[in-house]
C-alpha cells in the first residue's frame, strides 16, 4: 500500500543553522501539507501547498519557513535559521483532492539545541 | 483556531472490554470530521472520515458517530485488544477550508 515517507527521522541542529525536512508524499497525491506538534501540544497546521505554490499558511510559517517540491516526488520543509521552539515533530501529509483523506508520514522529530 | 477537544485525555481498559471517547467541534461551518490512529514512531493511520449528521462508520471492531448539529463525534473500541493501545486524534476542517484542526488526542492502553 502506497505511504508517505520522511526523512530523516530525527534531526539534532544548532539554533541558527538551517534544516531541511524531506517528504515523499504518494505518487498519485496533488495536494501537500505541513503540520508539527510541540511536546504535549496538539498538532498543528504549518502550510498547504498545490500546484507549485502554496494555498495556505498559518501564522506560525513565517519568513524563516519555505517549502519546495524541487521534482516530481519529494516535497521539502526549510527552516533558514533554527530556533529552540522549533523543537518538535514534523509531519508532511498528501492527499488526492483538497477534500480527500489526508494520508500522514511518520514524521521527523527535530530538536534544536 | 478552531477549539477541538478530546476526552478523556488517557484511559486504561482491560483486555475484552469495551470503551468509547469522545471529541466535540465547533459545529459552524462543518465539512468533515476525521478519526487517526497513532502509535509512536509510525505515521497516523487515517481511520475514518465522516461528513454527514449521523454518519455511523465502522472498521473492524472499531466504529464511530457523528453529530454535526452539536458538535461530537464518538469513537468506539469493542472487545479491546492489546493492539489498540495507541492515541486516537480527531481532526476538523470546515467548508472551503482543508487543513485539518486536531484534538490533543486520546490515548488508549489495553491492559492484558
Amino acid at each position: 500500500e502506497p505511504e508517505v515517507t520522511q526523512t530523516p527521522s530525527h534531526q539534532v541542529t544548532q539554533m541558527g543553522q538551517e534544516v531541511i525536512l524531506r517528504c515523499v508524499p504518494i505518487s498519485n497525491h496533488l495536494y501537500f501539507y505541513w503540520y508539527r506538534q510541540i511536546l504535549g501540544q496538539k498538532v498543528e497546521f504549518l502550510v498547504s501547498f498545490y500546484n507549485n505554490e502554496i494555498s495556505e499558511k498559518s501564522e506560525i510559517f513565517d519568513d524563516q519557513f519555505s517549502v519546495e517540491r524541487p521534482d516530481g516526488s519529494n516535497f521539502t520543509l526549510k527552516i533558514r535559521s533554527t530556533k529552540l521552539e522549533d523543537s518538535a515533530m514534523y509531519f508532511c501529509a498528501s492527499s488526492r483532492t483538497a477534500t480527500d483523506t489526508q494520508y500522514f508520514g511518520p514524521g521527523t522529530r527535530l530538536t534544536v539545541l | 483556531i478552531l477549539n477541538v477537544e478530546q476526552s478523556p485525555q488517557s484511559l486504561h481498559v482491560q483486555e475484552g472490554d469495551s470503551t468509547n471517547f469522545t471529541c466535540s467541534f465547533p459545529s459552524s461551518n462543518f465539512y468533515a470530521l476525521h478519526w487517526y490512529r497513532w502509535e509512536t514512531a509510525k505515521s497516523p493511520e487515517a481511520l475514518f472520515v465522516m461528513t454527514l449528521n449521523g454518519d455511523e462508520k465502522k472498521k473492524g471492531r472499531i466504529s464511530a458517530t457523528l453529530n454535526t448539529k452539536e458538535g461530537y463525534s464518538y469513537l468506539y473500541i469493542k472487545g479491546s485488544q492489546p493492539e489498540d493501545s495507541a492515541t486516537y486524534l480527531c481532526a476538523f476542517n470546515r467548508s472551503n477550508d482543508y487543513k485539518l484542526s486536531f484534538g490533543a488526542g486520546t490515548t488508549v492502553t489495553v491492559r492484558a
